[in-house]
């Protein structure tokens, strides 16, 4: 079993439309956790962290569920500018680093 | 601007030939990575430094060296013995704070080996 596991996609929604993405993952003792976006052939950049209460930025909101170990991700009023790929991050805490897994990403794909 | 640089942006080696990728923040952090980007994969851990002088081995160490003498540099060197190195790599840098500490990234470098 991977350590994060997200849907691939592509999730081809039009503008306007609400879109939520979904991860789990597979340590019980993780204990940060984050969305990234990557822009194609880009480098991925912070969106927001997930806290344990749940938190909103905007259009986006964060969800975290510690007992069924998933995260999602709710965005709202698509925007063209949303296409990207988003990344689900789980920051586990072992031995003398704070190491980062990477969920293989969720394509989202926005059309006018 | 505070950041960090990667260069080259392309890099195309020869099969046996080494190759080092330059990795430079000026965000004052302690903390540098490597990772490394397959198609469909996610963003693989190669190396890892918390300290000047040290680094630590990732998930995928095996065919990849690094050096940390300067606070602000963490260079990557793709050996010969490195059996798929086309990829897209990407260097980042944090703080050491537990919890909430965002990573920062350059912007990559692509390699191919031809």
């Amino acid at each position: 079993r991977k350590e994060v596991e997200q849907d691939p996609g592509p999730f081809n929604v039009p503008e306007g439309a609400t879109v939520a993405f979904n991860c789990t993952y597979s340590n019980s003792a993780s204990q940060s956790f984050f969305w990234y976006r990557q822009d194609c052939r880009k480098e991925p950049k912070l969106l927001m962290s997930v806290y344990s209460s749940g938190n909103e930025d905007g259009r986006f909101t964060a969800q975290l569920n510690r007992a069924s170990q998933y995260i999602s991700l709710l965005i709202r009023d698509s925007k063209l500018s949303d296409s990207a790929t988003y990344l689900c991050v789980v920051k586990d805490y072992g031995g003398a680093t704070n190491k980062l897994i990477f969920g293989t990403g969720t394509l989202l794909a926005v059309q006018p | 601007d505070g950041g960090i640089t990667q260069s080259p942006k392309y890099l195309f080696r020869k099969e046996g030939q080494n190759v080092t990728l330059s990795c430079e923040q000026n965000l004052n952090h302690d903390a540098m990575y490597w990772y490394r980007q397959d198609p469909g994969q996610g963003l693989r851990l190669i190396y890892y430094s918390q300290i000047v002088n040290d680094f630590q081995k990732g998930d995928i160490a095996e065919g990849y060296s690094v050096s940390r003498e300067k606070k602000e540099s963490f260079p990557l060197t793709v050996t010969s013995a490195q059996k798929n190195p086309t990829a897209f790599y990407l260097c980042a840098s944090s703080t050491l704070t537990s919890g909430y500490n965002e990573q920062f990234f350059g912007p990559g470098t692509r390699l191919t080996v031809l």
